[in-house]
């Protein structure tokens, strides 16, 4: 247990569908991000959120829309997805974005099948 | 471009020693952490290194040498547990995690 949750743990869903994956930090940390992992791929990030106020997004498809609500909770809504966006999307949060303070803590992901 | 290079597999003995090697080029830097990740699972802190120099955790070592843009984590005594991927990533001036594809490291008995 690493004081990241998120659910849901599996997701199939068809390519006019819209989805959401949530997550939560019970870790009292000010950073969260959503990353996309593929096999054999480094770790892509999608998005930083730093008290709450997006600071990065990597030029990420609008297919992909975040929120993050407050310090504690982040979302991914997803609508109109292509196969190709099939992969495991992982939470991760940190303390804070600067030096040993960005160290991540990952949730166990939402493994993604898009059909 | 901003880009980190580590082996894609290694293979090691049940009790010997491994190094894994890292190579990064980012803009700017403000360390260098490495991850573990088991098959299936989400990816776990091992270390972080800011400044040059070897950083020993129990059987794990990180070491970093930033004039070469360098680094490789040292792990000893190896364990069947061990087996799994190692993930190097860089902490660029944007504070921004640039991350490789990681080392999938198998022990053999």
């Amino acid at each position: 247990e690493t004081g990241v949750t998120q659910t849901p743990r599996h997701l199939v869903m068809g390519m006019t569908n819209k989805k959401s994956l949530k997550c939560e930090q019970h870790l009292g940390h000010n950073a969260m991000y959503w990353y996309k992992q593929s096999a054999k791929k480094p770790l892509e990030l999608m998005f930083v959120y730093s008290l709450e106020e997006r600071v990065e997004n990597n030029s990420v498809p609008s297919r992909f829309s975040p929120e993050c609500p407050n310090s504690s909770h982040l979302f991914l809504h997803l609508h109109t997805l292509q196969p190709e966006d099939s992969a495991l999307y992982l939470c991760a949060s940190s303390l804070g974005l600067a030096g040993d303070y960005n160290e991540q803590f990952f949730g166990p992901g939402t493994r993604l099948t898009v059909l | 471009g901003q880009n980190i290079d580590q082996p894609t597999e290694m293979t090691a003995t049940e009790g010997a020693i491994v190094q894994i090697n890292c190579t990064y080029q980012t803009s700017g830097f403000n360390g260098l952490f490495w991850y573990q990740q088991h098959a299936g699972e989400a990816p776990t802190f091992l270390s972080y290194n800011v400044l040059d120099g070897l950083e020993e955790k129990g059987r794990f070592s990180s070491f970093l040498s930033r004039s070469k843009g360098y680094s490789y984590l040292l792990l000893k005594e190896l364990q069947m547990k061990d087996s799994a991927s190692y993930l190097c990533a860089a902490l660029d001036s944007n504070y921004q995690l640039i991350w490789g594809a990681g080392t999938k490291l198998i022990i053999k008995p």
